[in-house]
Parts: C-alpha cells; structure tokens; sequence
C-alpha cells in the first residue's frame, strides 16, 4: 500500500493566522491532491499537483496555496484562516498509472479556526 | 463540467436486509464512476469503479453498483447489510481526458444499521 501520512492530525488556530497542513507520500507517485469535507458538500477539489512545482486549482481554490518542492510533500496554505475554512482536509494520491487508477487518501487533519 | 448528485442524506437499515444507495450524475459523455467508503474518522476507501464494459460492476465487501446510461445514475446496492457497513458512501465522477484526472463528489449518504 502507498504509504501517505497527513500532518498535524488536529488544529485549532485564531483567526487571520496563517496555518500550513502536510502531506507526505513514501512513493514517488505523481499526482497528488488536497480536497476539504464539509458536511452536505462531499469533497471539494481545493488545489492538486502533477509534479514538482507543478500546480493548479480546484473547485475552491480562494484562500488556500499549495507548494511541491519535493516529490513526497505537498502543502496547503491558509494565508489568513477564516472561520470558513474550519473543515477536514484530505490529501490524496494517484497511485495507478492508468487514469483515474487507484486513488489512496490520507486519515485527514481536522482543523478548527476560531 | 461534471457533477453528483447523492439524494439521501441518511439512511437508516436493518442488519440483513437489502441496500441500494442511490447516485446521479451529470456529464456530458460516458463518465468513469466510483464508490467510496468512509468510516468514522478514517480517509476514503474504494468500493467499485466503473470505467467501460459491463454495466454490473463487483466490488469489495459484496457491493455491487450498476450503470445506467439512460438514467445518469449510478446506484450501489448490497443484498444483506452487516452492522459493519455502517458509515458515509460518496460517489464520484472522473471525466473523460481529464490532464488532472480530478475526482468530483456527491455529498454522502450516511448509512445507519439497526440491529
């Protein structure tokens, strides 16, 4: 199994503070993404990348950046949190080769802007 | 562009008796579609997956879904449900020449088991 590890798993900010979530993948997979869960909404695409310093939006991409400097990480940036921003976030990987073959996603992090 | 539509917000079963979760989806081809399970705090798990072929597809744990071009739906069944099978099911929608192969979501139907 494609080993994928979100970081932290929980938090809670104030708003207007900037917060930085992780995902970490022990293969060199190529594509990755982030989506929030929020209850009604499924999951929403925010960013997702297909390759170092490769990068494009999603669904709900205001708010939000994401970086890949490396294969393995990939981070999503709350400049400034927002209440509307309290949300799970999940990050996924594409470990198939062929299209849409073998999504993992990570267990989430829970994040809480007060 | 693609979206779901997933009715039920909640269901609520019997142990042993039948399921059938419902999904519609809008596209404008012949989308790939998929299943996904997810319990209480865990990530997303894949049930089945639908790409071409036959319209009857198996997945794990006894799920079963079938595609209904007519319909634009999507529905995943199970003939006798376990207390286990309780938790969130979202479908999704991938389209077709997509660069990024992005998944879109329904917004969960979260299945409850009487005992």
């Amino acid at each position: 199994d494609a080993g994928i590890t979100q970081s932290p798993r929980h938090k809670v900010t104030e708003t207007g503070t900037p917060v930085t979530l992780r995902c970490h993948q022990t293969e060199n997979h190529r594509y990755m993404y982030w989506y929030r869960q929020d209850p009604g909404h499924g999951l929403r695409l925010i960013h997702y990348s297909y390759g170092v310093k490769d990068t494009d939006k999603g669904e709900v991409s205001d708010g939000y950046s994401v970086s890949r400097s490396k294969t393995e990480d990939f981070l999503l940036t709350l400049e400034s949190a927002t209440s509307s921003q309290t949300s799970v976030y999940f990050c996924a990987i594409r470990t198939g080769t062929a299209d849409y073959g073998g999504y993992t996603f990570g267990s989430g992090t829970r994040l809480t802007v007060v | 562009a693609q979206s779901v539509t997933q009715p039920d917000i909640h269901i609520t079963v019997s142990e042993g008796a039948s399921l059938e979760l419902r999904c519609n989806y809008s596209y404008g081809a012949t989308p790939y579609l998929f299943w996904y399970v997810q319990s209480p705090g865990q990530g997303l798990q894949l049930l089945l997956k639908y790409f071409s072929g036959d319209t009857l597809v198996q997945g794990i744990k006894g799920f079963e879904a079938e595609f209904k071009r007519s319909q634009s739906s999507f529905n995943l069944r199970k003939p006798s449900v376990h207390w286990s099978d309780a938790a969130e099911y979202f479908c999704a929608v991938g389209a077709r020449n997509n660069a990024g192969n992005m998944l879109t979501f329904g917004g969960g139907t979260r299945l409850m088991v009487k005992p």
